[in-house]
């Protein structure tokens, strides 16, 4: 699986968008792009994940650029309960294991 | 997506002695996965479980201190053995959901394990 980069921390006022990068220069063609969040203390918690098209749903946006080697995780309007650590891998789909690599630490201030 | 449990939520233990943890799914799933968040640290996986077949170990985790059963397609169980204070961690079971259009891997809530 592809390593990603991603910066240790990051900080963002409440109300205002949070944009998560990702490095993942090494991507391969049948790699899909995950990211995951984990708020203190509780199990991960799947947030979106894509393929080379631009991804939304009800939590997040996900844009990937058009070479794939880098995305970033958009959260529309961040609130203090957004404060956590994001993790953004890269997998194959169908029995593949997720890997974890540091993740950035987003801190949503009032 | 799937609902994952797992027991105990959290535990105090001493060292030498060994923890079963429970891992519990509401819908039949192929793969189970068991990882490890030492304190301050990111989730290292532990090892796959797949029905009917022996858990695949990751480098550095074996199978006579992790001992795993997966007697089912809903459920998986992880033993700690002869535990020490460098296993103080939370534990988590994960799996894969193959639902969707693309399978995504959803965690349970972690056991937090502290050995005295």
């Amino acid at each position: 699986d592809a390593k990603t980069t991603q910066p240790p921390s990051m900080d963002c006022a409440e109300g205002r968008a949070a944009n998560l990068p990702c490095n993942h220069s090494t991507i391969s063609g049948n790699e899909y792009v995950y990211w995951y969040r984990q708020i203190h203390s509780q199990g991960p918690q799947y947030i979106i994940h894509g393929l080379k098209n631009n991804e939304t749903n009800e939590m997040a946006s996900l844009i990937i650029t058009e070479d794939r080697k880098s995305s970033t995780l958009i959260l529309p309007h961040a609130t203090l309960r957004d404060t956590a650590v994001y993790y953004c891998i890269v997998r194959r789909g169908g029995g593949f294991k997720t890997i974890f690599g540091a993740g950035t630490r987003l801190f949503v201030k009032a | 997506s799937a609902v994952i449990s797992q027991k105990p939520s959290r535990d105090i233990c001493q060292r030498g002695t060994s923890l079963t943890i429970q891992c519990q799914v509401d819908s039949q799933v192929t793969m189970m996965f068991w990882y490890r968040q030492q304190p301050g640290q990111s989730l290292t996986l532990i090892a796959t479980a797949n029905q009917g077949s022996e858990a695949t170990y990751e480098s550095g985790f074996v199978i006579d201190k992790f001992p795993i059963s997966r007697p089912n397609l809903t459920f998986s169980t992880l033993t700690v053995s002869n535990m020490s204070p460098e296993d103080s961690s939370i534990y988590l079971c994960s799996v894969e959901d193959t639902k969707g259009s693309t399978d995504t891997q959803y965690f349970g809530p972690g056991t937090r394990l502290t050995v005295l």
